[in-house]
């Protein structure tokens, strides 16, 4: 596609509930990044795709969350049994190459709040 | 302290003044990245840097490795350059990035 896409835009969710962000990035980028901003708060890392290698999972916060990619294409975010302090902006970018060679394309961010 | 700093925090320019945002980091890197959020939230990459300068348009980012120290400047600014401007290193292969926590830019017509 054009950018990277996400979805849903917003959701709104109770307390203890599951779900599920999707990133769908630009067609040829290797690399895919999962960030979360919150309300007020500088960006945090989450967790880091490279191709067919092991995922760089050390920003996650809680064993809550969990993220999958598919080959080099679709990845999903999962947060189970949700709380209050997940409530954030979802960020997702993607690069055509490593750490050191490609420039960032974010999404424009999943916001979740849970009452 | 942070690894990454910005300042300043807040900045409130006329139009057409040049501008300098300025990001120092205490961690070895190879890369840095400056990206710009605007109001809305959406956020740009402007620049990735791992040595020297760059330039787009009105803007020019620097780096110092030496010095552990980079520059965004932006030249004969203008309203729609108000956004937040965030500072962001990658150490080594690591797919983290270590953010700052971004210089508000307001440019006042």
């Amino acid at each position: 596609g054009a950018g990277v896409s996400q979805s849903p835009s917003n959701k709104v969710t109770e307390k203890g509930k599951d779900v599920e962000l999707r990133c769908d990035p630009i067609s040829g980028h290797t690399a895919l990044y999962w960030y979360r901003q919150r309300l007020g708060q500088g960006l945090e890392f989450l967790i880091y795709f490279q191709g067919n290698s092991a995922p760089d999972k050390s920003g996650l916060p809680s064993d809550r969350f969990s993220a999958e990619r598919t080959g080099e294409s679709v990845s999903t975010l999962t947060i189970q049994r949700t709380q209050q302090e997940d409530s954030a902006v979802y960020l997702c970018a993607s690069s055509w190459g490593g750490p050191n060679t490609g420039e960032l394309f974010f999404g424009e961010g999943s916001r979740l709040t849970v009452l | 302290k942070n690894e990454v700093e910005q300042s300043p925090q807040n900045l409130t320019a006329q139009e057409g003044e040049f501008i300098t945002i300025n990001c120092s980091y205490s961690v070895g890197i190879s890369a840095l990245h400056w990206l710009q959020q605007h109001p809305g939230g959406g956020i740009v990459s402007l620049f990735m840097l791992s040595s020297g300068k760059k330039k787009h348009g009105r803007l020019i980012a620097t780096i110092n490795i030496q010095e552990k120290h980079s520059s965004l400047h932006i030249t004969a600014s203008h309203p729609r350059d108000s956004a937040v401007y965030i500072c962001a290193v990658r150490r080594g292969s690591q797919g983290n990035l270590i953010f700052g926590k971004g210089t508000k830019l307001s440019v006042k017509p």
